[in-house]
């Protein structure tokens, strides 16, 4: 069975803070991607990241950056510097069967001024 | 108009009304996705379209009635809904390929049932 479970229902920053969002999965596959979208107060998921399982480089974009970890099955999500603007929820996914996606529960982070 | 868009943005609608709900992308991609995301529950895929066959009904109730006449369109009819399918229902779309597929979002149609 697929799931992802992201433990932090909620998270609270002052801006400026570095701030790490957990993600945690579970699959049978030896093959899988991994994702996190970031879903503002539209309403909208935004993609921020794929990654396959073969590729455990942790990658960086400008203030975020993903820590993959095949050995701890994690795949964690760290904004550096965090500023009003990342306010959103966030959802790490597994894509299971082709093209289905399951999804974590999100966190909710809020940066305040 | 770019990317994935859905109308309305807010519906509300009683128990015995008939709606629809529409989708568009102008990604080119050939598969689409109808997810509800509530607030109690994680996001649930309802439906999934690849090359406008259906191939994915994640045991939706009857009431609510998928179709997608082309790849670019996707609708969801609903008719004789229930107060707690009041939710945000969010279509995706993709390219259907064995390895580089990302699902992208539109904005989503809140929906209130009274």
């Amino acid at each position: 069975a697929q799931k992802v479970t992201q433990a932090q229902t909620e998270i609270s920053v002052v801006e400026k803070e570095d701030v790490t969002l957990d993600c945690v999965y579970e699959t049978r596959d030896t093959t899988y991607y991994l994702f996190w979208y970031k879903q503002p107060p539209s309403g909208e998921l935004v993609f921020l990241i794929r990654r396959n399982s073969f590729d455990e480089q942790n990658e960086i974009s400008g203030r975020y950056s993903w820590n993959f970890q095949k050995s701890t099955s994690s795949f964690n999500f760290t904004i550096t510097a965090s500023q009003v603007v990342d306010s959103a929820v966030y959802f790490c996914a597994l894509r299971y069967a082709g093209n289905m996606l399951t999804f974590g529960g999100g966190t909710r982070l809020m940066v305040k001024p | 108009e770019t990317g994935v868009t859905q109308t309305p943005r807010h519906l509300v609608m009683g128990m015995t009304n008939k709606k629809s709900l529409k989708c568009e992308q102008h990604l080119g991609h050939n598969a689409m996705y109808w997810y509800k995301q509530s607030a109690k529950k994680p996001l649930e895929l309802m439906f999934v379209y690849n090359f406008k066959e259906q191939t994915e009904n994640n045991s939706v109730p009857s009431r609510f009635s998928p179709e997608c006449p082309n790849s670019s369109h996707l609708f969801l009819h609903l008719h004789t809904l229930q107060p707690e399918d009041s939710a945000l229902y969010l279509c995706a779309s993709s390219q259907w390929t064995d390895s580089t597929d990302t699902q992208y979002f539109g904005p989503g149609t809140r929906l209130t049932v009274l």
